[in-house]
């Protein structure tokens, strides 16, 4: 299986300050024939189900905001939160879907410094 | 409006056997691949199972393989897990999700139901 892992597993950012979070894969994720690689980014509140944000590592999802934005390829990629708000509270988890036994990070948990 | 939601969760002695269901509506169910997801409390997200639009592909994680078993009902936009043989590492919330790419099994799971809760426990 393709472990994925995620860093730090904790941050506190100061509202209005940018988040960065990282996820690494223990392969490359990236389809040559396509070109794309086949990671996704969810962000669960307490309480809630997750809820997309990002797929093929830097595609928005329809409705979120563009202060989320995705980056990296191969076997690094990274989450920022260009300003975070008070409602960006939540657990966020990378997922890679390059292989059929699909994988998360174990998450990172964002806080208000 | 897409919804999801999942039901027959509970408490379950090891060993024993549960179904859990989940009633998809607002989009054409039987277009799209599915997932089943679960969370022990307080802890990560890990994949169970995927099913594609026609039951042709059929995928489980290892953890649950040979003793959990997903399907679908067209008819009644439902899909199902049934799962044998419980563990109590098998306690946790089970959500059901659809693949956002359509029918075929590609992971990305664009709408989520609110998730069932199984303990398993003596």
């Amino acid at each position: 299986d393709i472990v994925m892992t995620q860093s730090p597993g904790s941050l506190a950012v100061s509202l209005g300050e940018r988040a960065t979070i990282n996820c690494k894969s223990s392969q490359s994720v990236l389809y040559n024939s396509d070109n794309k690689n086949y990671l996704a980014w969810y962000q669960q509140k307490p309480g809630q189900p997750p809820k997309l944000l990002i797929y093929w590592a830097s595609t928005r999802e329809s409705g979120v905001p563009d202060r989320f934005s995705g980056s990296g390829s191969g076997t690094d990629f990274t989450l920022t939160i260009s300003s975070l708000q008070a409602e960006d509270v939540a657990i966020y988890y990378c997922q890679q879907y390059y292989s059929t036994q699909l994988t998360f990070g174990g998450g990172t948990k964002v806080e208000i410094k | 409006e897409v919804q999801l939601v999942e039901s027959g969760g509970g408490l379950v002695q090891p060993g024993r056997s549960l179904r859990l269901s989940c009633a998809a509506s607002g989009f054409t169910f039987e277009n799209y691949a599915m997932h089943w997801v679960r969370q022990a409390p307080g802890k990560g997200l890990e994949w169970v199972s995927s099913i594609n639009w026609n039951s042709g592909i059929i995928d489980y994680a290892d953890s649950v393989k040979g003793r959990f078993t997903i399907s679908t009902d067209n008819a009644k936009n439902s899909l199902f897990l049934q799962m044998n043989g419980l563990r109590t590492e098998d306690t946790a919330f089970y959500y059901c999700a659809r693949d956002m790419f359509g029918g075929g099994v590609r992971g990305v799971s664009d709408y989520w139901g609110r998730g069932t809760l199984v303990t398993v426990s003596s």
